[in-house]
């Protein structure tokens, strides 16, 4: 149980360009999802936490207009990084909420590369 | 906010040897402390979690301790193994809500 999943596992796109990824907790209902982005050899940081049916909370320093998150179900969150550029390549894992505070279930990551 | 330091960043062992990777916090208020493994690319994988009403938890052959009072906790990794090699990451929840803190992460590489 508590498996989830993200799409796509990689994407490469333009400069300008968007690029939506999808987090979706397969066997259980997430009121909560996290969004991390992972630089190489650094560590997960929180971008945002995302909670069905409101307004997703921002990390200070993630600029929401670029990073537009949306959870309109209990087992679906989106993140969508507008006007991609070369500095929003990256590994970006989600994680859904489990049942005791902090337990977290992780999605395998989608890695995005700009050109 | 909560802050999580990790030490060290590298640790090099011998195979059976035990290997320890120590964490501190600053939210007092934190009561949920998981150990994460994350292998290259791949999704940090839960290994092991403490909450604060607990001093030690055991499994097989990791181990974790917390202190409270000085806030600080550890991962024990004893007869290593060269499939442990890993990034090792701690991460802490912060009062304020249910997202991580995550600890900067510990390379450890296990030679044979």
């Amino acid at each position: 149980g508590a498996v989830v999943s993200q799409h796509p596992s990689w994407v490469i796109c333009k400069s300008g360009t968007s690029v939506k990824i999808e987090c979706r907790s397969l066997d259980f209902q997430a009121t909560t999802m996290f969004w991390y982005r992972q630089f190489p050899k650094q560590s997960l940081m929180l971008m945002a936490t995302s909670n069905e049916g409101s307004k997703a909370t921002y990390e200070q320093g993630v600029e929401k207009d670029k990073f537009l998150i949306n959870h309109a179900s209990l087992t679906l969150s989106t993140l969508t990084v507008t006007s991609a550029h070369p500095e929003d390549s990256s590994f970006y894992i989600c994680s859904a909420g489990g049942q005791g505070r902090g337990e977290q279930y992780f999605g395998p990551g989608t890695r995005l590369t700009v050109t | 906010g909560e802050n999580v330091e990790q030490h060290p960043s590298t640790l090099s062992v011998q195979e059976g040897d035990s290997a320890v990777i120590k964490c501190t916090y600053s939210d007092s208020a934190s009561n949920y402390f998981p150990w994460y493994k994350q292998e290259l690319g791949k999704r940090p994988q839960l290994i092991i979690d403490i909450r604060s009403n607990v001093g030690e938890k055991k499994d097989q052959r990791i181990a974790v301790t917390l202190n409270k009072t000085a806030k600080h906790f550890s991962l024990h990794i004893t007869e290593t193994q060269p499939e442990d090699s890993a990034v090792y990451f701690c991460a802490a929840t912060p009062s304020s809500g249910y997202a991580l803190n995550f600890g900067k992460g510990t390379s450890l590489l296990v030679t044979p």
